[in-house]
């Protein structure tokens, strides 16, 4: 069965601070990637997705993730972030009925 | 309205009684997926339905739990006999269908579930 880790429960950074969350999945076919975010008190939004092509992909917000197939990675990544980037992130994979199976999240606390 | 709707959006219950929750997605998605999120488990999928019809509900936690849709718009979960074990906040998302550009699922803020 199609499994996601996310490396990391709890990240703390200050602001303009570089951040990178981790994110492996178990499958070694053909994937769709998705990373969703939860603001506090907000209902869960997508940031990004890959289904093919370029492996570098832009979301929202200035966020980008980039596919590794030899790694069977899908990071997560933002040049400098902010105070409103805190948040709970959430590393997807497409699963064989088309639900999202998803990491167990990683908590983001942003220091201003 | 424009996103997915959930109701309701805060329930309390009773061990052992049945409770019914509602998704009315975005108009027009004609696929919908209902999930649970708990602290322990994290997000679990349930059940996906295209259309009318869910053509695998083994994602369901037990034979407590069922859902419809019906009219290919309005779902509703159901579970019976609740347990303490149930408490967790289900959402409920959708989307255009499932070939590749239309495959963003789009979730409902949830309604969370606590059994006593």
């Amino acid at each position: 069965a199609q499994s996601v880790s996310q490396h990391n429960h709890h990240v703390i950074l200050s602001e303009a601070a570089s951040l990178e969350l981790g994110c492996n999945y178990s499958y070694g076919g053909t994937v769709n990637l998705f990373w969703y975010v939860q603001y506090p008190g907000q209902h869960l939004q997508l940031l990004l997705k890959y289904f093919s092509g370029d492996p570098l992909v832009k979301g929202i917000k200035g966020f980008e993730a980039e596919f590794i197939k030899s790694k069977f990675s899908f990071n997560l990544r933002k040049p400098s972030v902010q105070w409103s980037d805190t948040a709970e992130y959430f590393c997807a994979v497409k699963g064989s009925q088309g639900n999202l199976i998803f990491g167990k999240g990683t908590k983001l606390s942003v220091k201003p | 309205g424009a996103g997915v709707s959930q109701s309701p959006s805060n329930k309390v219950t009773e061990k052992g009684k049945d409770v019914e929750l509602r998704c009315d997605p975005i108009s027009g998605h004609t696929a919908l997926y209902w999930y649970r999120q708990s602290l322990g488990q994290g997000l679990e999928f349930l059940i996906y339905f295209q259309g009318n019809s869910a053509p695998d509900k083994s994602g369901l936690p037990s034979d407590r739990f069922s859902a419809e849709r019906t009219g290919g718009s309005v779902s509703t979960l159901t579970i019976q006999r609740t347990q303490q074990e149930d408490s967790a906040v289900y959402l409920c998302a959708s989307s255009l269908g499932t070939g590749m550009d239309q495959e963003t699922q789009y979730f409902g803020p949830g309604t969370r579930l606590l059994v006593l």
